[in-house]
């Protein structure tokens, strides 16, 4: 069963503007991972925030986690074509359990 | 570059045909996944394994579907026999999971599988 859920379905903005795409999930968690995929090609992973953890930077990307309202955010700023792409969030389903699960992502597009 | 090899990248076959998929995991990761991508089931988690050893396949169909690991670079995936609704694309991944905490995922390009 899925343990995130990503909202928005699907987001279209303009290359410059920035992009955000939030992730519930439902029970309590260790770590929380963003994915990207292109169109016909398999996830890449982005980057993992710890439970103990707040916020977290990469590059463009910038993710938060809420373990209070079981929530995550990824906002990638200054958005450009190349970001086009399905973006999923991951949990373990159960604490415990050693796989991640993934929502049913959000669809970024990002027009020149 | 390290990455995750998955054969074939498509496939074809005819209902009631055997298919095999195989995957060869980065080394060194010690977790071995397989994941099934469709449209109206987004991405499903069917079995994993840990140091070879299957860890959990309640996501399968078992009466169909069968997992193993004969050594350390080569998973494979089999449905026997396959069924049109098993048409979808079939990722692998491997990382390194310690004790209850997985780590990042590397994933395969998939094997996008039709049955007609």
């Amino acid at each position: 069963s899925q343990q995130g859920e990503e909202d928005p379905q699907a987001l279209s903005i303009q290359e410059g503007e920035n992009a955000t795409m939030n992730c519930s999930y439902k029970t309590s968690i260790n770590n929380l991972q963003w994915y990207r995929q292109n169109s016909g090609r398999g996830l890449v992973h982005l980057i993992l925030i710890r439970s103990n953890e707040r916020e977290k930077h990469s590059g463009r990307l910038r993710v938060t986690l809420d373990t209070s309202k079981k929530s995550s955010s990824l906002l990638i700023t200054a958005s450009r074509a190349a970001d086009t792409a399905s973006y999923f969030c991951a949990t373990p389903p159960d604490t415990g359990r050693r796989a991640l699960t993934f929502g049913s992502g959000t669809r970024l597009q990002v027009q020149p | 570059d390290a990455r995750v090899t998955q054969t074939p990248r498509h496939k074809v076959t005819e209902m009631g045909q055997e298919v095999t998929m195989r995957c060869q995991p980065i080394l060194g990761h010690n977790t071995v996944f397989w994941y099934r991508q469709t449209m109206m089931q987004g991405l499903e988690l069917l079995a994993y394994f840990r140091n070879r050893a299957p860890l959990d396949d309640s996501g399968m169909p078992k009466d169909r579907f069968s997992a193993e690991m004969p050594d350390a670079t080569l998973a494979t995936l089999k449905i026997q026999p396959s069924e049109p609704r098993d048409s979808a694309v079939y990722f692998c991944a491997s990382g390194l999971v310690l004790d209850t905490f997985p780590g990042e995922a590397f994933f395969g390009q998939g094997t996008r599988l039709t049955v007609v």
